[in-house]
């Protein structure tokens, strides 16, 4: 499979602890975003990298969350001293840059439970 | 503000009839549109998009939807459905706002099909 995959695809933990996510994207796609979806929500957009540069980050992205893809290869976002609110499904996806439009492609997701 | 709405959150439709589902799309959100289908804990997959020139965009599996710039809407539509088309179908655009083209998505309408 040649897909963008996620892991864990699921993770329960207790308020306050630190978690972390991970993502390995498409071999070949240059360009990486991280998504997150609430329940009863669209997936809402957190960060994108392009390669290993971190090009822009949403509001959403408090100083809690950080992310990192150290080798422009797979990525990880962590969360800091998780909060309840911080549970929500997050997902990954990837895409190559070609012109003005890039399909992207969309991993399983990483399901958050914050007790 | 940069929107995509879903009219409706959940749409209950008997096997075999038609089913239109309504996305409106926010003037400042690029006329670049998608539509993604969820199924059962499964990530996002791209049912069709529209990018440029003919209006009406279809996909594999009969789905078909209409850009309408004077209404800014890309409603998804099937003229016959499936027990299997059972998922939640996301509208999307992307948003040229940012530097890197991030999807802005509607909050989701489930289709739920019935025998």
């Amino acid at each position: 499979d040649t897909g963008v995959s996620q892991d864990p695809r699921h993770k329960i933990t207790k308020r306050g602890q630190n978690v972390t996510f991970r993502c390995d994207p498409i071999s070949e796609h240059n360009r990486l975003y991280w998504y997150r979806q609430t329940l009863g929500q669209g997936p809402e957009f957190l960060t994108y990298f392009q390669n290993e540069a971190q090009l822009e980050k949403s509001r959403l992205l408090s100083d809690r969350f950080s992310a990192e893809r150290p080798k422009g290869s797979f990525s990880t976002l962590e969360i800091q001293r998780t909060e309840q609110g911080d549970s929500a499904m997050y997902l990954c996806a990837s895409s190559f840059s070609s012109g003005r439009y890039n399909e992207q492609f969309f991993g399983p997701g990483t399901r958050l439970t914050v007790l | 503000a940069q929107s995509v709405t879903q009219l409706d959150s959940q749409v209950p439709v008997f096997e075999e009839a038609p089913v239109e589902l309504r996305c409106n799309y926010s003037s400042s959100v690029s006329v670049y549109l998608f539509w993604y289908v969820q199924y059962p804990n499964q990530g996002l997959q791209l049912l069709l998009k529209y990018l440029s020139g003919s209006t009406l965009v279809e996909s594999i599996n009969g789905f078909e939807a209409e850009f309408n710039k004077s209404q800014t809407s890309f409603h998804l539509r099937k003229p016959s459905v499936h027990i299997s088309d059972t998922a939640e179908y996301f509208c999307a655009g992307l948003n040229y706002g940012g530097s890197q083209g991030n999807l802005i998505f509607g909050k989701g309408t489930k289709l739920s099909v019935k025998p």
